[in-house]
């Protein structure tokens, strides 16, 4: 099974801050996750990658196969960006994804 | 197109009762899933379905049962509730294996076992 780790657990910035979550797991994987949930519930997919780099307006998500490794950056982040950011990975030939426990970010004003 | 939706919201149940948590899509992905999320722990799964026919279970399967009968609902039963299956469940699809494709959320839907 795979072992799904994030860092930090929680983290508090100033708008305008750049920002970067981690995510390390423990085997060889066919595809990373990156979602996003807010209070009140609801998760979106933000990510799906399995090399390399991907850019979503403020959103850059990264991976590391040979060390792996995730991170998540958010530049010049905003209030609205303050929410529960999730790691998922997905294993060679298996429809079952692992979870971490997600990263709490908070941004002030 | 509504996406994934999940019902009820909220639901309250005594101990032993049973119901059916109802999660239905309109994009006509093949991959279905429920996932339970507790505080503290990454979301778990339950069960899921890679077509109409086709169950499995996931992780945490025991007190639940799925039925894939079409491509668009893939309902949850809890047979007999249990106080340990208070939670935030999470129905979730994507349109093919789970290493090409990004996953589509339902709301979620929050049941207190008392």
């Amino acid at each position: 099974k795979n072992e799904v780790e994030q860092s930090p657990q929680n983290l508090t910035a100033q708008e305008g801050e750049f920002i970067t979550i981690n995510c390390s797991y423990s085997v060889g994987i066919s595809a990373l996750h990156w979602l996003q949930q807010h209070p009140g519930g609801g998760i979106v997919s933000l990510f799906m990658l399995s090399s390399g780099k991907k850019k979503h307006g403020r959103l850059i998500a990264t991976i590391n196969i040979q060390e792996k490794h995730s991170s998540l950056h958010i530049t010049a982040s905003h209030p609205r960006d303050s929410a529960v950011y999730i790691c998922a990975v997905g294993n060679f030939g298996n429809e079952k994804l692992t979870f971490g426990t997600g990263t709490r970010l908070t941004i002030i004003p | 197109n509504a996406g994934v939706t999940q019902t009820p919201k909220f639901q309250v149940l005594k101990t032993g009762q049973s119901m059916t948590l109802q999660c239905a899509q309109d994009m006509n992905h093949e991959y279905m899933s429920w996932y339970r999320q507790d505080p503290g722990m990454g979301l778990r799964l339950i069960h899921y379905s890679v077509g109409a026919g086709i169950t499995d279970q996931g992780e945490v399967p025991n007190g639940y049962n799925v039925s894939r009968s079409t491509t668009e609902d893939f309902p949850l039963r809890l047979l007999s509730a249990a106080p340990s299956q208070t939670s935030v469940y999470f129905c979730a699809t994507g349109i093919g294996k789970l290493y090409n494709s990004p996953l589509h959320f339902g709301n979620g839907t929050r049941l207190t076992v008392t």
